[in-house]
């Protein structure tokens, strides 16, 4: 199993211009989100889906699109990049119920000049 | 919603006890969390806690929580090097996981 799979690992943008961090999980899971890892302020929740069809906001949604027309892709797209984008964004998916715990992909490294 | 914090940085010597702490506003989280990331990976999961339970423990690991203060607590004993890494503790907010900063825990030989 690969588990979930992020791609592009790095990436460097210039501001205003727009990209889609890609998201793959292979184990069926219902549950997929995005969140950025910034220095001080942890993992914040930027958009989460429970199932093909539906999604729904976190805590920092604003500048970030998603769409899930699947049950195992979750893209995330940058409409226009903006530096304060700059981070370290994690896709994550779960099964429902039982213990909700999160499998996390490697992470993309996403640089905005 | 929820609101999870923790304190940033935490220093110790090699085979001591580690102690991060974490608090959490929603008191109908029905569980709590403890993940761990390594430089330059995702993070992973270390244990978790059932809101109806006091404490956990798993081999050096043990889970503390306070419902009535809403505090949750990891403490890993006989600390070691390779246990150098950020600690996040995380809460069950209506299906979705909330997380603090996040504790990096320095072990010093």
């Amino acid at each position: 199993n690969a588990g979930v799979t992020q791609t592009p690992k790095f990436q460097v943008l210039k501001t205003g211009q727009s990209m889609t961090l890609q998201c793959a999980q292979d184990m069926n899971h219902e549950y997929m989100s995005w969140y950025r890892q910034d220095p001080g302020m942890g993992l914040r929740l930027i958009h989460y889906s429970v199932g093909a069809g539906i999604t729904d906001q976190g805590e920092v949604p604003n500048g970030y699109n998603v769409s899930r027309s699947t049950t195992e892709d979750f893209p995330l797209r940058l409409l226009s990049a903006a530096p304060s984008q700059t981070s370290v964004y994690f896709c994550a998916s779960k099964r429902d119920g039982d213990t909700g715990e999160l499998f996390f992909g490697e992470g993309s490294r996403l640089t905005v000049l | 919603g929820e609101d999870v914090e923790q304190s940033l940085f935490l220093s110790v010597r090699e085979g001591d006890s580690s102690v991060i702490n974490c608090t959490y506003t929603d008191s109908s989280s029905t569980y709590l969390y403890w993940y761990k990331q390594e430089p330059g990976a995702g993070l992973q999961l270390l244990t978790y806690i059932f809101s109806n339970m006091d404490m956990k423990q798993d081999q050096r690991l043990t889970v503390l929580l306070n419902k009535k203060d809403k505090h949750l607590s990891l403490r890993i004993a006989d600390t070691q090097t390779g246990d150098s890494a950020i600690y996040f503790c995380a809460a069950r907010d209506t299906g979705k996981l909330i997380f603090g900063q996040g504790t990096t825990l320095q072990v010093k030989p």
